[in-house]
């Protein structure tokens, strides 16, 4: 069955530390990754997808096959990081994202 | 930047009755609308997708006569939690993308809150 797991509800960081975010899924074919924000009282909204290989607000994430996961990492957190994030992945690779499957989101909080 | 606007944020209604919430683009077109909805502390689930001008294809498990879904332009689809119970109670969150050619990210409404009494 297609999921995705990430398994901390609650990530809290002091500010400038290193950030790591999990995220492991389980899919039988390529399936496409990708990261979600939600800030606080702002809709949520596409960090980074696996596809682009981009980094994003200093946010990077790597898919790696053989473990299935994809961590959202950060070197340095910053408090303007505090929010919520969800992983996501579609089976539909480079088309329609409208069947994404969601993990349960995990709440960063970066403390000065 | 492409904007979706979700109807009403927060709505309480009695158990029997039926709710609409609205979702709508405001400065892009998309033929297909997304429904989302949100438990408690779980996950997002994929309700239905919406199609402009044909029928909404619904995810297992979802009642199709309960959870009217209508699209009848390319910026507006509505979503009908008919004779609610207060297991629907839940947040309901839709979300499109501008049509074309390429990839191009979902864009989400706000969400709505619905409590069933």
């Amino acid at each position: 069955a297609q999921r995705v797991t990430q398994p901390e509800k609650l990530l809290s960081v002091f500010k400038g530390a290193p950030v790591e975010l999990k995220c492991n899924y389980s899919y039988s074919g390529s399936p496409e990754l990708f990261w979600y924000v939600q800030y606080s009282r702002q809709r949520l909204q596409l960090l980074l997808r696996h596809i682009s290989r981009e980094s994003i607000k200093g946010f990077t994430a790597d898919l790696n096959k053989g473990e299935t996961s994809f961590h959202l990492k950060k070197p340095f957190a910053q408090e303007e990081d505090s929010a919520m994030y969800y992983c996501a992945l579609t089976s539909n690779y480079g088309g329609s994202q409208g069947n994404l499957i969601f993990g349960k989101g995990t709440k960063l909080s970066v403390k000065p | 930047g492409a904007v979706v606007s979700q109807h009403p944020s927060r709505v309480i209604c009695k158990s029997g009755t039926s709710v609409k919430i609205e979702c709508r683009s405001l400065d892009f077109q998309a033929t297909t609308m997304f429904w989302y909805r949100q438990f408690p502390k779980q996950s997002l689930m994929l309700m239905a997708t919406s199609n402009e001008g044909s029928k909404a294809t619904y995810e297992q498990g979802v009642e199709k006569d309960k959870f009217l879904i209508n699209h009848a332009s390319l910026t507006l689809s509505t979503l009908t939690v008919t004779s609610a119970h207060p297991e629907d109670s839940s947040f309901y969150i839709c979300s499109a993308s501008p049509r074309g050619t390429g990839f191009s990210p979902l864009h989400f409404g706000n969400g709505t809150r619905l409590t069933v009494t």
